[in-house]
């Protein structure tokens, strides 16, 4: 299968700092990107969808000043969490486009403001 | 716009036996997949089985298999012959097919007892 690359694994941050997850696929090329955003004992929502070369597409009520979103390449996007506060703590899933019909996850980051 | 619904919150299972895990859904599409991912305690998120649609027939892997009703907008996946490592967290998902956007249920933790 294809593989992920999502890295921190896990980052604590303090409250108005700023924190970027990268995520990569090693061995073939996402034309585009899914975030997604799981809070404890919750399932995976969507938070935005980016092209490589294009703006992401946010979903409603997530916030795109605040979830900055770069998918400057074929297998690199980054996710970079601006001025974090505690609510803003959770784990975040980056899914590459892969090959065929099959959605591959990253390992996912866990974020803890403090 | 396309929903997807888990019912069980949580199931448990005697090890060696078998336990279905019900998943309803809804859409105005013809053409679609389904899938049953799980994520264990790590949280990374593994696909367990997939099914297209258009295929009357039901997705087996190993131990898994689904009851599709495509009808009834239902995908229900049964574990045989559980064993200890199934105990995870079961999210049924939907795509509708033009990328790889996925819509997932609420979960079902499923608990194996030895």
């Amino acid at each position: 299968g294809a593989v992920v690359s999502q890295h921190p694994s896990r980052v604590i941050c303090k409250s108005g700092t700023s924190v970027k997850i990268e995520c990569r696929s090693l061995d073939f090329q996402a034309t585009t990107m899914f975030w997604y955003r799981q809070f404890p004992k919750q399932s995976l929502m969507l938070m935005a969808t980016s092209n490589e070369g294009s703006k992401a597409t946010y979903e409603q009520g997530v916030e795109k000043d605040k979830f900055l979103i770069n998918h400057a390449s074929l297998t690199l996007s980054t996710l970079t969490v601006t001025s974090a506060h505690p609510e803003d703590s959770s784990f975040y899933i980056c899914s590459p486009d892969g090959p065929n019909t099959e959605a591959f996850f990253g390992q996912g980051t866990r974020l803890t403001v403090v | 716009a396309q929903t997807v619904t888990q019912s069980q919150p949580e199931m448990s299972v005697q090890e060696a036996e078998t336990v279905t895990l019900s998943c309803t859904y809804d859409t105005s599409e013809s053409d679609y997949y389904l899938f049953w991912y799980k994520q264990p305690p790590s949280r990374q998120m593994i696909l367990v089985i997939r099914q297209e649609a258009y295929k009357q027939q039901n997705a087996t892997e190993n131990r898994f298999s689904v009851n599709f009703q495509k009808a009834a907008k239902s995908f229900s996946l049964k574990i045989s012959d559980s064993q200890l490592g199934d105990a995870a967290m079961y999210f049924c998902a939907y795509d509708g097919g033009a990328t790889n956007k996925l819509i997932f249920g609420t979960g079902t933790l499923l608990a194996v007892q030895p």
